[in-house]
């Protein structure tokens, strides 16, 4: 059965460093997002990209955030300079061409801000 | 207040039980999914539910969705040990088009054996 996978699934890094995220969707979805979890906390909607472009974002996905499909099949979460509150999993999903149809998770990176 | 507050934040039970776990939101929705997440992993989809639909049934899983009042339940029959997850019901608010997907905070749910 197809998934979404992610890589690296843990991540430690020093403040103020940039990281970047991979996630590869499942390859016949459109619909691709990205959402954190604070530890303990509960999942937040970051990002979601359609058609080469952002189509909707949250207000944590400020001008430290970016994301790209630089191929086919990647999708990629940038954080430019890291904080300390940037530490949480992170969840890449993706969704087929009807966009209210369910959403494939990925396993998560975990990352770690020092 | 957010959209999709679930109650109890946890619960629980003894296997064989059944458990039950309420979702409540605040606009007018396209779909409610509910997901599982054992501890530390990632996001396993349940079920979903559409607008236009009232309940749902997918082997030990009953969802319905009210939307009058705006919630949704997730019922899970005759449960198990492996069961023991936290639960999520996400809606798909009807002015984001699909692009935008909104968690509750959880139920945390402990089965007994």
């Amino acid at each position: 059965e197809p998934e979404v996978t992610q890589t690296p699934s843990h991540q430690v890094t020093q403040m103020g460093q940039e990281v970047i995220l991979r996630c590869v969707p499942i390859s016949n979805h459109l619909y691709f997002y990205w959402y954190r979890q604070i530890l303990g906390q509960k999942v937040e909607f970051l990002v979601s990209f359609y058609n080469n472009e952002i189509s909707e974002k949250s207000e944590i996905f400020d001008d430290q955030f970016s994301v790209e499909r630089p191929d086919g099949s990647n999708f990629t979460l940038k954080i430019r300079s890291t904080k300390l509150e940037d530490s949480a999993m992170y969840f890449c999903a993706s969704r087929d061409r009807d966009a209210y149809n369910e959403q494939f998770f990925g396993p998560g990176t975990r990352l770690t801000v020092l | 207040s957010q959209q999709g507050e679930e109650d109890p934040q946890a619960l629980s039970i003894q296997e064989g039980e059944n458990a039950t776990m309420n979702c409540s939101y605040k606009t007018s929705i396209n779909n409610l999914q509910w997901y599982r997440q054992n501890s530390g992993r990632g996001l396993v989809h349940l079920i979903l539910i559409r607008s236009n639909e009232r309940e749902k049934h997918s082997g030990r899983l009953r969802v319905t969705l009210d939307t009058s009042k705006k919630s949704s339940s997730l019922l899970i029959t005759a449960s198990r040990a492996a069961d023991t997850a936290s639960y999520f019901c996400a809606t798909d608010p009807r002015n984001t088009g699909g692009f935008k997907t909104i968690f509750g905070a959880g139920t945390r749910l402990f089965v007994k054996a």
